[in-house]
């Protein structure tokens, strides 16, 4: 159980285009679902909060107009990366949390690899 | 905010023998305390985790401590195998997660 995943798992992008990035919990219903960055060999950089039906919450220093989330329904997160540029080039994974009164956990997907070129 | 440290940031043992990973952390409002296997090109993976009302916990070969009082939680893995090989990150749960800086562990045959 507890299954989280991402799509595309890699995607080479134009500067100047934007792309799309899937999460999906695919055997619960994900009341928090998280996006972080990971730049090579370094720990994982959160992005942004989302709740399901809400708004998402944004770490300081990312911008909200160009890393578009969006949490629909409780099985589906998405990240849209808005004119890419190759300083956006990373590891993007999400994770998915379902907050009740034992539970804590938050389990990852297995990330998408972002190229801009 | 919380702040996580990770000790160390690299390690190497031989197979069959023992490996820990140790974390502080400064707040003590966190109260559940992950920790996650990274395999290359992989989003990280639980293994095991541990509430802030318990002090140890063990699954088979992997085993997780936790001093309050210090504000400090360990990683144990026993009987390492080459497949144990990976970036391990420990994390701390306030209103949100905190995670250390990983390790990387390197099993060798």
């Amino acid at each position: 159980g507890a299954v989280v995943s991402q799509h595309p798992s890699w995607v080479i992008c134009k500067s100047g285009t934007s792309v799309k990035i899937e999460c999906r919990s695919l055997d619960f219903q994900a009341t928090t679902m998280f996006w972080y960055r990971q730049f090579p060999k370094q720990s994982l950089m959160l992005m942004a909060t989302s709740n399901e039906g809400s708004k998402a919450t944004y770490e300081q220093g990312v911008e909200k107009d160009k890393f578009l989330i969006n949490h629909a329904s409780l099985t589906l997160s998405t990240l849209t990366v808005t004119s890419a540029h190759p300083e956006d080039s990373s590891f993007y994974i999400c994770s998915a949390s379902s907050r009740g009164t034992n539970s804590y956990e938050q389990y990852f997907g297995p990330g998408t690899r972002l190229t801009v070129t | 905010g919380e702040n996580v440290e990770q000790h160390p940031s690299t390690l190497s043992v031989q197979e069959g023998d023992s490996a820990v990973i140790k974390c502080t952390y400064s707040d003590s409002a966190s109260n559940y305390f992950p920790w996650y296997k990274q395999e290359l090109g992989k989003g990280p993976q639980l293994i095991i985790d541990i509430r802030s009302n318990v002090g140890e916990k063990k699954d088979q070969r992997i085993a997780v401590t936790l001093n309050k009082t210090a504000k400090h939680f360990s990683l144990h893995i026993t009987e390492t195998q080459p497949e144990d090989s990976a970036v391990y990150f420990c994390a701390a749960l306030t209103n949100q997660f905190y995670f250390g800086t990983g390790t990387s562990l390197t099993v060798i045959p």
